[in-house]
């Protein structure tokens, strides 16, 4: 499995950007990387998921490196709800290129949204 | 629908009681799945269902028992379990486990506690 380091939190401002980056050095080239956020004591929401392309949707842009070891999740205008455990998971496949559909989850960054 | 639905939503349970977690999805998803999340901790996968046979189990204990009676449907049976198995059991579902590029929806969990 291709691991991810996150910071363990994160402070932001509501109404501005938060920048979350994630380390994924070891990243296969099929591997996609995933976000996926944690509101308390609720069920993981999906936020975006991206290979090798910049991707944007209306939750929040992916930014990858050219190199693909790391990526930076974008909320481009944060407010309160979305104070949140952020996770970013590299998406297992097997030898075949097969995923088993496993989502590894890290530790993740915890993101404060002050007011 | 993009609903994940899983009851009850709180269940208190002694040690020698049998019980059932029940998750439903309604999206023509044919992966399910239920991870395990202890307190301020990650998610971990428990097992895998694919097209209603169960293709991963991550070594879980046998006093919990999956079972896939349909596509819809997922149950997780709970048998002599103890109190260190408390825990929020979420459960989530995909389109399939081979397509990478795809993402998985989360229900809102069912918070265990063993007395």
């Amino acid at each position: 499995d291709a691991k991810t380091t996150q910071p363990p939190s994160m402070d932001c401002a509501e109404g501005r950007a938060a920048n979350l980056p994630c380390n994924h050095s070891t990243i296969s080239g099929n591997e996609y990387v995933y976000w996926y956020r944690q509101i308390h004591s609720q069920g993981p929401q999906y936020i975006i998921h991206g290979l090798k392309n910049n991707e944007t949707n209306e939750m929040a842009s992916l930014i990858i490196t050219e190199d693909r070891k790391s990526s930076t999740l974008i909320l481009p205008h944060a407010t309160l709800r979305d104070t949140a455990v952020y996770y970013c998971i590299v998406r297992v496949t097997n030898a075949g290129g097969t995923s088993y559909g496993k989502l590894t989850f890290g530790q993740g960054t915890i993101l404060t949204v002050h007011p | 629908d993009t609903e994940v639905t899983q009851t009850p939503k709180h269940l208190v349970m002694g040690m020698t009681n049998k019980k059932s977690l029940k998750c439903e999805q309604h999206m023509g998803h044919r992966a399910m799945y239920w991870y395990k999340q202890k307190a301020k901790k990650p998610p971990e996968l428990m097992f895998v269902y694919s097209y209603e046979k169960l293709s991963i189990n991550e070594s879980v204990p046998s006093r919990f028992s999956p079972e896939c009676p349909n596509s819809s449907l997922l149950n997780l049976h709970l048998h002599a379990l103890q109190p260190e198995d408390s825990a929020l059991y979420l459960c989530a579902s995909s389109q399939d486990v081979y397509r990478v590029n795809t993402e998985a929806f989360f229900g809102q969990g069912t918070r265990l506690t063993v007395v």
